[in-house]
């Protein structure tokens, strides 16, 4: 099955602690994504990956960081710089090799600060 | 201006009727347009993309472009209860990479 996975579903995070999202994609994608969703809202882009070790910021980067070692994987860390994390991240790739590259997502991560 | 733009509230139609979706965006060069599906709760799934003025059909789905006046529509014919969801209008603006800009999303029910 080819597709995008996306752990833990929920996350439960105490304030100052630092916590990683994992990503990963089979389906061959060069490219990455990290978006944020909060309720009633539309999707910001955190952080973006076309190629391994390459990596940039999106819209809402400060508070996050990110790397890509392998193609298959782009994990999310929150740090505590990030004052207001709560909130569902998604995850998603896409090929860069078209002219037109359309973004699948994964399931998503719901995290909460308690 | 925001890039992409859905302003309409929710969006209430009988079953079986024809709900209309409209989204405008600010970038002349955008080159592809993507209509997502998200069910509350879930994560977005993409259930059109267009790229050509005119019209692309898909089933029950048809989009819309019409890039001289810059706006995308999505018409879903014969509703169902199932397409109850918020409906997200994304654009990839000309800038040389593969990021998508996205608006807020109009919620669409369908009432049987």
């Amino acid at each position: 099955d080819g597709g995008i996975t996306q752990s833990p579903k929920y996350l439960f995070r105490k304030e100052g602690q630092n916590v990683t999202l994992s990503c990963e994609q089979n389906l061959n994608h060069d490219a990455m994504y990290w978006y944020r969703q909060d309720p009633g809202q539309g999707l910001r882009l955190i952080y973006y990956s076309q190629i391994v070790n390459d990596f940039q910021k999106g819209d809402i980067a400060e508070g996050y960081s990110v790397s890509r070692e392998k193609k298959e994987s782009f994990p999310l860390t929150v740090t505590s710089a990030q004052k207001n994390p709560t909130a569902f991240y998604l995850c998603a790739s896409s090929m860069t090799s078209g002219h037109y590259n359309e973004q699948f997502f994964g399931p998503g991560t719901r995290l909460t600060v308690l | 201006q925001k890039e992409v733009e859905q302003n309409s509230g929710p969006l209430s139609v009988p079953e079986g009727a024809i709900a209309s979706l409209n989204c405008t965006y600010s970038d002349r060069g955008s080159q592809s347009f993507f209509w997502y599906r998200q069910y509350s709760g879930k994560s977005p799934e993409l259930i059109m993309f267009i790229y050509s003025n005119g019209d692309k059909e898909d089933g029950r789905f048809t989009a819309q472009l019409n890039k001289a006046s810059q706006y995308v529509s999505l018409l879903i014919r014969d509703s169902q209860p199932s397409d109850s969801a918020t409906y997200l209008c994304a654009v990839n603006p000309n800038y040389g990479n593969n990021r998508l800009a996205f608006g807020k999303g109009n919620q669409v029910v369908v009432i049987p």
